[in-house]
């Protein structure tokens, strides 16, 4: 099956730096991209939808200067995390869909720990 | 509003037993909906879905989920757990059309040896 490669897995740093999140489909072309953010015993909050070469569109209450998100090929997509601080702490998941495709691959998840 | 419930928070069940874990789904229009399990640390894996045809889906690792339109459910089941099976559990609907998914909010499912 499709493959959707995140990395990295786990992400430690200070208060005050960005940090990028990669989301990459291996075996297809991912026309549309998804973020997500996860806390822990709750479901996935879906920050934005990326489309190739387009902006991407954000979830109500994300700040789009926050989580900049670039989506700059059809197998690529990025999520930077700027300026993190403490409450950013938490379970990032990207997931991507082909065209005509109505299932999601997920990529394995960001752990992101902001000191 | 759209929306995807699970209404258990947490299904234990004693390995070789039937399990079920529950969802009900409130989705416009013919409704796509899927089941994914997320082990610890892990994005999720997709199990079954459900687009058209037959209302019994069979999906990886045993598992197949009944839609019935009436009580606008998705009900995934197995007929005998494994310990192995127990992950966090998420029902999905996505309005045929779009992309935007609606996910519940998950069922962890622990099997007892």
């Amino acid at each position: 099956g499709a493959v959707v490669s995140q990395h990295p897995s786990w992400v430690i740093c200070k208060s005050g730096t960005s940090v990028k999140i990669e989301c990459r489909s291996l075996d297809f072309q991912a026309t549309t991209m998804f973020w997500y953010r996860q806390f822990p015993k709750q479901s996935l909050m879906l920050m934005a939808t990326s489309n190739e070469g387009s902006k991407a569109t954000y979830e109500q209450g994300v700040e789009k200067d926050k989580f900049l998100i670039n989506h700059a090929s059809l197998t690529l997509s990025t999520l930077t995390v700027t300026s993190a601080h403490p409450e950013d702490s938490s379970f990032y998941i990207c997931s991507a869909s082909g065209t005509g495709n109505e299932k999601l691959f997920f990529g394995s998840g960001t752990q992101l720990s902001v000191l | 509003a759209q929306s995807v419930a699970q209404p258990e928070d947490q299904v234990n069940v004693a390995e070789g037993n039937p399990l079920t874990v529950k969802c009900t789904y409130s989705v416009s229009g013919n409704p796509y909906l899927f089941w994914y399990v997320q082990y610890p640390n892990r994005g999720l894996q997709f199990l079954l879905k459900y687009i058209t045809g037959d209302n019994l889906v069979k999906g990886s690792y045993g598992f197949e989920a009944e839609f019935n339109k009436s009580q606008t459910s998705f009900h995934l089941k197995k007929p005998s757990a494994l310990v192995s099976d127990s992950a966090l559990y998420f029902c999905a609907g996505l309005s045929s059309g779009t992309y935007k998914y609606i996910f519940g909010t998950g069922t962890r499912l622990k099997v007892l040896a």
